[in-house]
């Protein structure tokens, strides 16, 4: 089943305290993006990535950092976690061309 | 810069009423322009997209979207609701940078449907 994957789905953490979430996608899809969802803000895009080793900034990459080194698998760091970094985290993919996206089921994120 | 605009955070319709839910958006260079609907506890998915081409898209699920340059607007409609409609809509806009394709999207409309 072609589908996007994040791992885990939930967590709570507490300020400070390292984590990754990973996100992988089985698609072949050569563009992924990490999102943040906050009520009444929408979905505000973190990071994004054309391809392997390819990455640029979305509107608030303050606090995190992505690596792409396989097509497949864009993980999203949080080296130092905030209580502002508590929300609901999407990783999606899209087919060449970045037109639609498929997305993950989503991370919540809950940092104390 | 881009910017996306949907206008009511919350929308009420009746069963068997038209559905409409409004985007207005900003881009320097002919966007993309999607709508996205959210179901509770699930990721986004798509509903329709305007690329290129005919103005007026349709989506699933009955949905159809009318790309209007001249008033920089997507609103989203469907003639008669269904109780299973009920769900958050998101309105985006792409273009293509550097790395990719940046995307913003709007707050989000939740749409809630009275039998």
């Amino acid at each position: 089943e072609a589908q996007v994957t994040q791992n885990p789905r939930y967590l709570i953490t507490v300020t400070g305290k390292k984590l990754t979430v990973t996100c992988s996608q089985n698609m072949n899809h050569e563009y992924m993006s990490w999102y943040r969802q906050d009520p009444g803000l929408g979905l505000r895009q973190i990071y994004y990535s054309m391809n392997v080793e390819v990455t640029d900034k979305g509107d608030v990459p303050e606090g995190y950092k992505v690596s792409r080194k396989e097509k497949r698998n864009f993980p999203l760091i949080l080296e130092s976690p905030s209580p502002n970094q508590t929300s609901l985290y999407f990783c999606a993919s899209s087919p060449p061309g970045g037109n639609e996206q498929f997305f993950g089921p989503g991370t919540r994120l809950t940092v104390l | 810069a881009q910017s996306v605009t949907q206008l009511g955070s919350h929308v009420s319709v009746s069963e068997g009423a038209l559905v409409l839910l409004r985007c207005n958006y900003s881009s320097s260079v002919p966007p993309y322009l999607f709508w996205y609907v959210q179901y509770p506890n699930q990721g986004l998915q798509l509903l329709l997209k305007y690329t290129t081409g005919a103005t007026l898209v349709k989506g699933i699920n009955g949905f159809e979207a009318e790309f209007k340059k001249s008033e920089t607007s997507f609103h989203l409609t469907k003639p008669s609701a269904h109780m299973s409609d009920a769900a958050e809509y998101f309105c985006a806009v792409s273009e293509s940078g550097t790395g990719g394709f940046k995307t913003i999207f709007g707050a989000g409309t939740r749409l809630f449907v009275k039998a």
